[in-house]
């Protein structure tokens, strides 16, 4: 079975400071994995993704994310937080054998950036 | 490209009482799935069509929960008699086809509460 860690439930930050919201993942073979963000009374909202190739994957907003296979992490990461980045922050996994694509999504991580 | 649609927003009732949960998705996209999210977790899959069938339902309760999507498009989500734990945020999500990488886009979900 393929699960999810987030081993923060709340991250703060300053606004202008680096933001990183961790991300580990246990899956039986490769990977896709997926950052979504949700604003108040709102839907989940897709950031970016990992399927192959460069391990650094480039998202919406400024956000970026690096997939490291020999830690199982997929952490998202923004240079410079803004206020307007603060929101709930959910990773998901899927197996890529998975002909149905289902997802697993962690807990999810609050984010708060501070001005 | 108009998003996925959902209605009602929030829906309040009493323990043992029915309701009942509507999804538009967007248009095109073949697989429509239903998870619902309880305060403090990350969303939890109930359901998934490929266009008007079933491919995983293995986290419905149902001998309470039943979902359908007539004519692969839109899909209601009924619960009947709801519990006091079913109170939660119900989101509605679609992607161009399941068994791909595709992301999922969600709507912005019904509130319930179950008193």
């Amino acid at each position: 079975a393929q699960s999810v860690a987030q081993p923060e439930d709340q991250v703060n930050v300053a606004e202008g400071n680096p933001l990183t919201v961790k991300c580990t993942y246990s899956v039986s073979g490769n990977p896709y994995l997926f950052w979504y963000v949700q604003y108040p009374n709102r839907g989940l909202q897709f950031l970016l993704k990992y399927i192959t190739g460069d391990n650094l994957v480039k998202g919406s907003y400024g956000f970026e994310a690096e997939f490291n296979k020999s830690q199982t992490s997929f952490h998202l990461k923004k240079p410079s937080a803004l206020v307007s980045d603060s929101a709930l922050y959910f990773c998901a996994v899927r197996k890529t054998t998975d002909s149905w694509g289902k997802l697993q999504f962690g807990a999810g991580t609050q984010v708060v950036v501070t001005p | 490209e108009a998003g996925v649609a959902q209605s009602p927003r929030y829906k309040i009732i009493e323990k043992r009482q029915s309701v009942a949960f509507w999804c538009n998705p967007i248009s095109g996209h073949a697989t429509l799935y239903w998870y619902q999210q309880i305060l403090g977790q990350g969303p939890k899959l109930l359901i998934q069509f490929q266009n008007n069938g079933v491919v995983d339902d293995s986290q419905l309760p149902k001998d309470r929960f039943s979902a359908e999507r007539l004519k692969g498009v839109d899909s209601t989500l009924k619960i009947q008699p709801a519990k006091l734990e079913d109170s939660a945020v119900y989101l509605c999500a679609s992607s161009l086809a399941a068994g791909t990488y595709n992301e999922q886009f969600f709507g912005p979900g019904t509130r319930l509460t179950v008193l």
